[in-house]
C-alpha cells in the first residue's frame, strides 16, 4: 500500500492532453514538494518535475506539474508515442521519516 | 555532469547477503546524500534509505532495519548497500540516486541522477 495514491493507468491519443493524479496527506504533499519521474520500459528512473512544478533542463515543456494541498498531479500536453512510461510521483513524508512514492501511472498513447 | 554507475547483476541463495556498489562522479561526493530506491519485478518503486557521505550517518526504512547497511569510501566516491538475510521476496532492482535538496532540507528534496539499476535475483 503506497503513502500516495496514483491512478494504475492512464491514455490518450496523440496529440491529447492527458493528467495523472497524485493524492497524499497533511505528513507529506501537504507540507512537501512533489516530484515527478518517469521511467521507460527497462531503464532506470529519471527526474520529469521537481519541486511541484520545475523542469529540469531538457524536459519539454509539453509537461508540466501542480500542486494544492494533499493533492498534485502531472499534465502532460501534445502526447507523442514515445511519452509511454510509468509515471511516479514522490514526495518527503514528515511521520515516517522517508521518501514515499506513489504506486505509479502507467501511460498508453493509444 | 553526475554520474551513478552501479555494479552488475548479483545471483544469491536464500539467507545469503548481497553488496551492491554505486560509483559516484561528476560531482562533490561529499556535497550530496546518496539514496537507494528497490523495484520488484512488475512492482513501484519503495525507498529503502539515505546516507550522508561525509560523516557516513543513515536513516534507513522501518521494515530493512537490521538487515540494510550502507557505507561509502570517500577516496573512490563510492557508496555502499549491503542486504543480509536474502528471501526471495528481495528480488528486485536496486538503484541508487543522488539527493538534490535546498535550504529547506527535507521538505524540497528531489532524486537526480539514478545509477543504472542492480538486479539481485534471491533463488535456490
Amino acid at each position: 500500500q503506497s503513502a500516495l495514491t496514483q491512478p494504475p493507468s492512464a491514455s490518450g491519443a496523440p496529440g491529447q492532453r492527458v493528467t495523472i493524479s497524485c493524492s497524499g496527506s497533511n505528513s507529506n504533499i501537504g507540507t512537501n514538494s512533489v516530484n515527478w519521474y518517469h521511467q521507460l520500459p527497462k531503464t532506470a528512473p529519471k527526474l520529469l518535475i521537481s519541486r511541484n512544478n520545475q523542469r529540469p533542463s531538457g524536459v519539454p515543456n509539453r509537461f508540466s506539474g501542480s500542486k494544492s494541498g494533499t493533492s498534485a498531479s502531472l499534465a502532460i500536453s501534445g502526447l507523442q508515442s514515445e511519452d509511454e512510461a510509468d509515471y511516479y510521483c514522490s514526495a518527503w513524508d514528515d511521520s515516517l521519516n522517508a521518501v514515499v512514492f506513489g504506486g505509479g501511472t502507467k501511460l498508453t498513447v493509444l | 555532469q553526475a554520474l551513478m554507475v552501479q555494479s552488475g547483476a548479483e545471483v544469491k541463495n536464500p539467507g545469503a547477503s548481497v553488496k551492491v556498489s554505486c560509483k559516484a562522479s561528476g560531482y562533490t561526493f561529499t556535497g550530496h546524500y546518496i539514496h537507494w530506491v528497490r523495484q520488484a519485478p512488475g512492482q513501484g518503486l519503495e525507498w529503502m534509505g539515505w546516507m550522508n557521505p561525509t560523516n557516513g550517518g543513515t536513516i534507513t526504512a522501518q521494515k530493512l532495519q537490521g538487515r540494510f547497511t550502507l557505507t561509502r569510501d570517500t577516496s573512490t566516491n563510492t557508496a555502499y548497500m549491503e542486504l543480509s538475510r536474502l528471501r526471495s521476496d528481495d528480488t528486485a532492482v536496486y538503484y541508487c540516486a543522488r539527493e538534490v535538496a535546498d535550504s529547506t532540507g527535507t521538505s524540497g528534496l528531489f532524486l537526480d541522477p539514478w545509477g543504472q539499476g542492480t538486479l539481485v535475483t534471491v533463488s535456490s
